[in-house]
């Protein structure tokens, strides 16, 4: 199956700084790539739809300026965590989905964010 | 896109069959109901979806009553390896990929 990868794993960085995790498609070309958030105990929360060449769609409550995502190629896009805060911490998923009229949607292994 | 109904949650001998249910009773005729699980501290895993067949691949098969209004994901050999949130999803070719993950049905099988 396809494969979506993930990078880091696993970041914990300091209030007020900013993290930027990345998201690839590794063997297929991804017209469109998602973005979730999963606190602990809950389900997965949408964030932002991200189209190759085109600007986010945010989800309601989700502040753009402060999560930044820039999907610049169809194997990559980005999730940056602006000026980051503890109620940031959670575990980030992304998604990317080929496009090809299967409506599929293949999963990265997520990324743990811990905020001090 | 409609929305879904799960048991929070359910056990299961190892070997033995997991039969997990799912009401989605105001689903529309161009839904799709897909399966997807989350092992713990990992993605979301696709697993199997159907319009209204029943389906079966090599994870699982998929059951969807006649009226459409619910569905069971059987595990044919449940395996300690099985044990996850399971999400049944119903979403439309007209509304944009995104899923709409419910609270899912956490299955723990024992030994």
């Amino acid at each position: 199956g396809a494969v979506v990868s993930q990078h880091p794993s696993r970041v914990i960085c300091k209030s007020g700084t900013s993290v930027k995790i990345e998201c690839r498609s590794l063997d297929f070309q991804a017209t469109t790539m998602f973005w979730y958030r999963q606190f602990p105990k809950q389900s997965l929360m949408l964030m932002a739809t991200s189209n190759e060449g085109s600007k986010a769609t945010y989800e309601q409550g989700v502040e753009k300026d402060k999560f930044l995502i820039n999907h610049a190629s169809l194997t990559l896009s980005t999730l940056t965590v602006t000026s980051a805060h503890p109620e940031d911490s959670s575990f980030y998923i992304c998604s990317a989905s080929p496009g090809d009229g299967s409506y599929e949607q293949y999963f990265g292994p997520g990324t743990r964010l811990t905020v001090t | 896109d409609a929305k879904t109904t799960q048991p929070p949650s359910m056990d299961c001998a190892e070997g033995r069959a997991a039969n997990l249910p799912c009401n989605h009773s105001t689903i529309s005729g161009n839904e799709y109901v897909y399966w997807y699980r989350q092992i713990h501290s990992q993605g979301p895993q696709y697993i199997i979806h159907g319009l209204k067949n029943n389906e079966t691949n090599e994870m699982a098969s998929l059951i969807i009553t006649e009226d459409r209004k619910s569905s069971t994901l059987i595990l044919p050999h449940a395996t300690l390896r099985d044990t996850a949130v399971y999400y049944c999803i119903v979403k439309g070719s007209n509304s944009g990929y995104a899923l709409n993950f419910g609270k899912g049905t956490s299955l723990l099988v024992t030994p």
